[in-house]
């Protein structure tokens, strides 16, 4: 089946820093990525779809400027949180979607990066 | 988006088999109905998916009725790995169209 990975898998920062995030589907080609985040006991909660070569579209209440998306090949989307703080700290997951048609399954869950902010 | 409702928790033991049922009342004509997997500090993991009647794999059955408007995941002789969130899902699987999970029902499997 489609594999997609994160990198890192976890990360400790201190508050006021950046971090990035790396999802790239590994075997098959994904036109829409997807961004989620999921607080402890929760359920995942979508922050941005992001399509290849375009600008990402994010869920309201996401504010765009805290988290970048950029989405530069068909294969990676990356995610940087910008002057993280420790209310950033939650689990981050990344989706992709094919460009349709071979694949029959709608997502392809990466698996998840672990953000801490001191 | 068609919104899901599972129960929120279900206990079983080994051996057994698991039958979530999911409501999805406002399911649209091109949505698909997706579960997944979700195992603690993992990403979620397609299990099944599909769109009318019965779909059945190496892991799972999914039965839907005529009228659309809930399925159910059916896991055969559970085990204790089986323990996890599963998340009933209903969307248009063209690629580039966005899911809403629900709450998913948590599943544990006792020995």
């Amino acid at each position: 089946g489609a594999v997609v990975s994160q990198h890192p898998s976890r990360v400790i920062c201190k508050s006021g820093t950046s971090v990035k995030i790396e999802c790239r589907s590994l075997d098959f080609q994904a036109t829409t990525m997807f961004w989620y985040r999921q607080f402890p006991k929760q359920s995942l909660m979508l922050m941005a779809t992001s399509n290849e070569g375009s600008k990402a579209t994010y869920e309201q209440g996401v504010e765009k400027d805290k988290f970048l998306i950029n989405h530069a090949s068909l294969t990676l989307s990356t995610l940087t949180v910008t002057s993280a703080h420790p209310e950033d700290s939650s689990f981050y997951i990344c989706s992709a979607a094919s460009a349709g048609g071979i694949i029959q399954e709608t997502q392809y869950f990466g698996p998840g990066t672990r953000l801490l902010v001191l | 988006l068609a919104k899901t409702t599972q129960p929120i928790s279900m206990d079983s033991y080994e051996g057994q088999e698991v039958n979530i049922t999911c409501s999805h009342n406002n399911i649209a004509t091109n949505d698909y109905i997706t579960w997944y997997q979700q195992f603690p500090s993992q990403g979620p993991r397609f299990i099944i998916q599909g769109y009318k009647t019965k779909v059945t794999n190496e892991v799972a059955s999914l039965f839907i009725p005529a009228d659309r408007k809930s399925s159910t995941l059916s896991l055969p002789r559970v085990s204790l790995s089986d323990t996890a969130v599963y998340y009933c899902l209903v969307g248009d699987i063209a690629a580039g169209n966005k899911l809403t999970f629900g709450g998913g029902t948590r599943v544990l499997v006792k020995p």
